[in-house]
């Protein structure tokens, strides 16, 4: 069974601060892993997709990266601003069952001027 | 940009109403999904539909039943809607399975009194 898992689950840090978000998963066969950030009471906004055949992924101030054999991906926010408060959610997509996204189980991010 | 629209933000039912949820989304995706989210549970995936006419139950149906008569339009149906369905509920869709990214709705709160 695929379980994955986000470290850690609550973080709270000064504005300008360049942060880590961990993700783990047991079962490294999957197409591809998706971090995604929820505002409260909102839906869930796509940040960056990686295939299984990448390495890292970058938009903006984001930066994913993806190490299959090993289950992790790490996702770094480069200058963090209070608009980047948030829960961020990684999702992975297996080869096994693809219709289903699996989720991790979220970091709540608050960034403070 | 892919958009799923759901057509309600907010909603309000009384105990054993039948209720209905939509979504639309305007990319030709192949797939769409409906999940629900609690806190302290997650995201989890009521039901599916990879085509046109087709559906699929994923991991909580009981109590739910869904409708896609065309290929942009997935509609969840609360049969008889109870307390323990109040929740956010999240339509997403995916252009087919495996390599594909999800893109989501902006949610549904649904409160049933």
């Amino acid at each position: 069974k695929q379980e994955v898992t986000q470290i850690p689950a609550a973080l709270s840090v000064p504005e300008g601060e360049n942060l880590v978000l961990n993700c783990s998963f047991t079962d490294s066969a999957i197409y591809n892993l998706q971090w995604f950030r929820q505002d409260p009471g909102k839906g869930l906004t796509s940040l960056l997709l990686i295939q299984s055949s990448q390495r890292e992924q970058t938009s903006g101030r984001l930066n994913a990266s993806l190490d299959k054999s090993s289950g992790r991906s790490t996702l770094y926010i480069a200058a963090s601003q209070p608009g980047d408060s948030a829960t961020y959610l990684c999702a992975v997509r297996r080869v096994r069952d693809t219709d289903k996204l699996i989720f991790g189980t979220g970091t709540r991010l608050q960034v403070f001027p | 940009d892919v958009k799923v629209t759901q057509s309600s933000r907010y909603l309000v039912k009384r105990t054993g109403e039948k209720v209905f949820l939509e979504c639309v989304q305007d990319m030709d995706h192949e797939n769409m999904f409906w999940y629900r989210q609690d806190p302290g549970l997650g995201l989890r995936l009521i039901y599916f539909s990879y085509d046109v006419k087709m559906k699929e139950k994923g991991d909580i149906p009981e109590g739910y039943s869904v409708s896609r008569e065309k290929k942009e339009r997935f509609s969840l149906i609360l049969e008889s809607a109870s307390t323990n369905q109040t929740s956010m509920y999240l339509c997403a869709s995916s252009f087919g399975p495996g390599i594909y990214g999800y893109t989501f709705g902006s949610g549904t709160r649904l409160t049933v009194v």
